[in-house]
């Protein structure tokens, strides 16, 4: 049973580009949470989906930054123009439940040059 | 909104040695709160998960308890190995949908 899986491990990006990270959670889990971790800083929440629904979004910035997770396929976290505060490493999770233990992925680390 | 504190941010200790990280949080209305553990360059590991009527949970050679009412959770770790070395982070859910708050961590260095 393989781990919730993220790519790219790395993503170099320039000012004013896109940012696309992906997410496959656990086989048999439905729910996706996605983090940021900027540098010197603990984890913070973004975005919580299930399929097809964002359920809590109160962590995401107003502009440029959005997500989904389809039917079909991995959760994507999409930012827009991107801008040197961006630089972060990103993590998503996944449970089988809405409270049940969250299992992370290894991350992806967004460089804006 | 939840702030959670982690002290101290880094320790060192010889192997053998049992290892004791403090975590405080603010608000006690609290649905769970769970210790990972963070190697560089990787994801978190979920280590150990208390829900709010619990006082304790263990596992192996970890063993963490909850004070809600005091804000406080303490993970302890028996007789610390060098493979012990890594951060760990306390996290807190306040709102029942895994909504986590996280402290800044302990980075934890094991000395053989």
């Amino acid at each position: 049973n393989a781990g919730v899986m993220q790519n790219p491990r790395h993503l170099v990006r320039r000012r004013g580009q896109e940012a696309r990270l992906r997410c496959s959670p656990m086989k048999g889990h439905s729910h996706v949470y996605w983090y940021r971790q900027l540098p010197e800083e603990g984890l913070k929440f973004m975005v919580y989906l299930q399929k097809e629904n964002i359920i809590d979004e109160s962590g995401m910035p107003k502009e440029r930054f959005s997500a989904e997770f389809p039917k079909e396929g991995p959760s994507i976290l999409r930012i827009q123009q991107v801008v040197r505060g961006d630089s972060a490493a990103y993590f998503c999770a996944s449970s089988p439940g809405q409270n049940e233990k969250l299992f992370f992925g290894s991350g992806t680390q967004l460089s804006v040059l | 909104k939840q702030e959670v504190t982690q002290i101290p941010a880094a320790l060192s200790v010889p192997e053998g040695e049992n290892l004791v990280l403090n975590c405080s949080f603010t608000d006690s209305a609290i649905y769970n709160l769970q210790w990972f553990r963070q190697d560089p360059g990787k994801g978190l590991t979920s280590l150990l998960l208390i829900q709010s009527s619990q006082r304790e949970q263990t596992s192996g050679r970890l063993n963490a308890s909850l004070d809600k009412s005091s804000g406080r959770s303490t993970l302890y770790i028996a007789a610390s190995q060098p493979g012990d070395s890594a951060t760990y982070l306390c996290a807190v859910s306040s709102g029942g949908n895994n909504r986590l708050a996280f402290g800044k961590g302990n980075q934890v260095v094991v000395i053989p």
